[in-house]
């Protein structure tokens, strides 16, 4: 089954800062690829799609897709107190349903 | 955006219990799904949906039932609860659509003792 990691688990960037978050997969015949962002306390909320090769850019928020070396990240910059949250890589898999298998999560705090 | 609520938000069971968590969506999508999260795990797809009358088992649907009575509603059944379920679940909604996006609830805090 589709496999999805993510690193660091766990990362600090001071306010201003640039914050990348890596995702890699293991079925290279994915082809939506979603970001999500759950704040404490809260359920999780579509940040960012990208469904193509290359880089997609919303606001401070970059995303930037690589299927041939399964490979997916997400930087922000300019970052602030308001970013800290889990961030999650999603995939979707399986031929129906729109199922999406997530990673573990990276857990982003910036600090002022 | 997609308005999907949760009820309760926290409920304590006891082992051998019954448990129905509720979800509701407002915003007509066709699929619906069940999630478990847990630390080192992130979110598990445990049931899910394509519409009223239908239910599918997602990646972890052991202990677990659902039921879609209708198109806004979906709910989360544990017939015998037991402290491996105690998470926090969480539904969402979404199109059909193989680019669409999945919109989630605010979750429920199980706690079985």
């Amino acid at each position: 089954q589709q496999k999805v990691q993510q690193s660091p688990e766990s990362l600090i960037v001071p306010e201003g800062g640039m914050a990348s978050l890596n995702c890699t997969f293991s079925d290279r015949n994915s082809q939506y690829f979603w970001w999500y962002r759950q704040h404490s306390g809260e359920g999780p909320k579509a940040l960012m799609s990208i469904f193509s090769n290359g880089d997609k850019k919303e606001g401070r928020f970059t995303a930037h897709l690589n299927k041939a070396s399964l490979y997916v990240s997400l930087h922000i910059k300019d970052s602030q107190p308001s970013d800290s949250a889990l961030y999650f890589c999603a995939v979707m898999y399986g031929g129906s349903g729109n199922k999406l298998i997530f990673g573990t999560g990276t857990l982003l705090s910036v600090k002022p | 955006e997609a308005a999907v609520t949760q009820s309760p938000r926290n409920k304590v069971a006891v082992t051998g219990g019954k448990v129905t968590l509720s979800c509701n969506q407002t915003n007509n999508h066709n699929n619906m799904y069940w999630y478990r999260q847990d630390t080192g795990h992130g979110l598990r797809l445990i049931h899910y949906s394509y519409g009223a009358g239908s239910t599918e088992k997602g990646d972890i649907p052991d202990g677990y039932k659902a039921s879609r009575p209708s198109q806004e509603n979906f709910s989360l059944i544990l017939e015998l609860a037991t402290p491996s379920q105690t998470s926090v679940y969480f539904c969402a909604s979404g199109g059909t659509g193989g680019a669409d996006t999945q919109y989630f609830g605010p979750g429920t805090r199980l706690l079985v003792l």
